[in-house]
């Protein structure tokens, strides 16, 4: 069992759709959660963060968390075009090593 | 604008070559990394350093080292390529420190090597 899980997609909505993205984990000593956008061709870039439970807000963007559940959600309201991309969830310990655990990505597609 | 730059953005090598990915960061982060990224098994972390001249093993090392004499360059290297080592190599790097919450933990990623060895 990978240490976190995360659906491959493709996902593909219609513009102004609301996007669910999830993963789950195993390791219930993961403190810090991360969502990186990767656009084709270009490297991961921070999303959203948060930190234990909870859910934060960013203009479109949700990012929940329910660590008795172990599980992580980015929220996308009112969709756009220039949100197709890669969605990666990535976790970490906190033990000063700044290691990070990816997800395997969900591919997103917003058709217009 | 460009933080982390990694020199080769596409390679075609042969087999038992050897390869050399170079990365480059300007922002004077003492954490870097490299990881490979393949379908279905997203980023795996191959080497870590917090420091010049050192070197950590991340999951996956084998087949790989890494050279990090300057604090600003991290190199992987391939000392003898093989076919399933044709992947999508991507440098970064972050500050140390306690968390996100302090700014730390937040990695910059280069742009990627794709690297294909025949």
């Amino acid at each position: 069992q990978k240490e976190v899980e995360q659906d491959p997609g493709p996902l593909s909505v219609p513009e102004g759709a609301i996007v669910s993205l999830n993963c789950t984990y195993s390791n219930s000593a993961f403190q810090y959660f991360m969502w990186y956008r990767q656009y084709s061709r270009k490297g991961p870039e921070l999303l959203m963060y948060t930190y234990s439970s909870g859910n934060k807000e960013d203009g479109r963007f949700t990012a929940q968390v329910d660590k008795s559940s172990k599980y992580i959600s980015l929220f996308i309201r009112d969709s756009q075009p220039s949100d197709s991309a890669t969605y990666l969830c990535a976790m970490s310990l906190m033990d000063g090593t700044d290691k990070l655990i990816f997800g395997t990505g969900t591919r997103l597609q917003v058709f217009p | 604008d460009v933080k982390v730059t990694q020199s080769s953005r596409y390679l075609v090598k042969r087999t038992g070559e050897k390869v050399f990915l170079e990365c480059v960061q300007d922002m004077d982060h003492e954490n870097m990394f490299w990881y490979r990224q393949d379908p279905g098994l997203g980023l795996r972390l191959i080497y870590f350093s917090y420091d010049v001249k050192m070197k950590e093993k991340g999951d996956i090392p084998e087949g790989y080292s890494v050279s990090r004499e300057k604090k600003e360059r991290f190199s992987l290297i391939l000392e003898s390529a093989s076919t399933n080592q044709t992947s999508m190599y991507l440098c970064a790097s972050s500050l140390p420190g306690q968390g996100l919450l302090s700014g730390a933990n937040v990695l910059t990623f280069g742009a990627g090597s794709r690297l294909t060895v025949l």
